[in-house]
């Protein structure tokens, strides 16, 4: 069975930093694409970062270029994400999901984890 | 980017109806398209994968259809719990981008 669990969030203040990470197990990580997703509360979702089975290959939003990282540990089975510079408007549930081999869509969701940016 | 527009924003129907969503991309994204099942405090759940495959479990009330730029997610026969937010989601190119959502609200 799939299981991903997110961890790492909560009160931060603007301009800080936070490492969520993921943990994953019940499939073969280092063969996925990872994925982080986030959904301010009762808004709709949106993508953030993804990084390849392997590692070497990462894409970002236009939102979070430059201040987020996302990293993979492959013999931890963990993901990351490096969030730096943090704004009031990065508020939200940040879910970590895999996607398939060959990039399919997230097909496995983490429950989430709440990162609040306030002061 | 790929800007997906559902419509309509929210549905209203009693359970035994049926139900469809559409989904209409800015440019064409083939078939690389996807839909989700949000319920609240809960993860989105995959239920469509390029554009009519049913994901692993999914009743099969629920169905996909379209190419292109134009989508739609049939569910034929509402159950109790079918009733939730309803995402497309294209990966044809980056970034990858999600519709606004369609709420789907008992009658």
């Amino acid at each position: 069975e799939v299981q991903l669990l997110e961890s790492g969030g909560g009160l931060v203040q603007p301009g800080g930093s936070l490492r969520l990470s993921c943990s994953a197990s019940g499939f073969p990580f280092d063969k996925c694409p990872m994925t982080w997703v986030r959904q301010v509360p009762g808004k709709g979702l949106e993508w953030v970062s993804t990084i390849s089975g392997h590692g070497a290959s990462t894409h970002y939003a236009d939102s979070v270029k430059g201040r987020f990282t996302i990293s993979r540990d492959n013999s931890r089975t963990t993901l990351y994400l490096h969030m730096n510079s943090l704004r009031v408007d990065d508020t939200a549930v940040y879910y970590c999901a895999r996607r398939s081999p060959s990039w399919g869509p997230p097909d496995n969701w983490g429950q989430g984890s709440l990162v609040t940016v306030s002061s | 980017e790929i800007v997906l527009t559902q419509s309509p924003a929210t549905l209203s129907l009693s359970p035994g109806e049926r139900a469809t969503l559409s989904c209409r991309a800015s440019q064409s994204v083939t078939t690389d398209l996807a839909w989700y099942q949000q319920k609240p405090g809960q993860a989105p759940r995959l239920l469509i994968y390029d554009a009519f495959n049913r994901a692993t479990g999914i009743p099969a009330r629920f169905s996909g259809s379209g190419s292109g730029t134009d989508f739609t997610l049939t569910i034929s026969s509402l159950e109790p719990e079918d009733f939730a937010i309803y995402y497309c989601h294209q990966r044809t190119s980056w970034p990858i981008t999600f519709g606004q959502g369609t709420r789907l609200e008992i009658k």
